[in-house]
């Protein structure tokens, strides 16, 4: 069973637009996420985090909510950028990670 | 600087060849953690070294085995592969506290002919 899901595989956005990518957990007692930006032939990095401590985590241009009662948290990028184009791995550190969504920005 | 090096970076394999993946880092990072991640799928975790101890996940297959010889290095072994083995193997690093965030190498691409 997928305990984190990501139901878009993929998302174009024009650039200087929001993107936003959704995220979907099913264990309540999950407390920590992190999203990861992945680009061809690389490992995932590192990209932000929140706690369930939170709802809010704001680091630049990205910030990710979270809604405990929903068990969804979504990470938005404002104002995309063609830089910002790679795949993004939701994940409940470290163990469970979401299939990825591939975002597009297109100039 | 390369801080978490994944080699060979492809590799081919025939099918029942054992194969092992090595994974070093250079973060002096207490856990090392292995990740199997097929087309279109999330990755999954295989198991993990906090510094010698190894955590195996219920679901591994016995097929995969793991050494951490010390701090900087790390290896997957898989014993006899099969077609359905064939997959990127992710390696990846953190300093050991709850909230770490995980440092990812490049991953190893592996083909079971």
């Amino acid at each position: 069973d997928q305990q984190v899901k990501q139901n878009s595989p993929s998302l174009s956005v024009q650039e200087g637009r929001i993107s936003i990518l959704n995220c979907d957990y099913t264990n309540s007692m999950f407390d920590y996420f992190l999203w990861y930006k992945k680009y061809p032939a690389e490992g995932p990095t590192f990209l932000i985090s929140i706690s369930s401590i939170k709802d809010k985590n704001e680091d630049g241009r990205f910030t990710v909510f979270l809604n405990k009662s929903a068990k969804h948290l979504s990470l938005h990028i404002v104002p995309s950028q063609p830089g910002d184009s790679a795949v993004y791995f939701c994940a409940e550190n470290p163990f469970y990670f979401g299939t990825g969504t591939s975002l597009t920005v297109i100039p | 600087d390369a801080m978490v090096i994944q080699n060979p970076r492809y590799q081919v394999t025939q099918f029942g060849k054992p194969v092992t993946l090595s994974c070093s880092q250079t973060l002096n990072h207490n856990v090392m953690y292995w990740y199997q991640q097929k087309s279109s799928q999330a990755p999954k975790l295989l198991f993990h070294y906090y510094d010698k101890d190894f955590n195996n996940e219920a679901d591994t297959p016995d097929n995969f085995q793991s050494r951490r010889p010390n701090t900087s290095f790390c290896f997957l072994d898989i014993r006899s592969p099969g077609l359905g083995d064939a997959a990127m193997y992710l390696c990846a690093t953190s300093g050991g506290q709850g909230t770490d965030t995980q440092y990812f190498g490049p991953g190893t691409r592996l083909t079971v002919l």
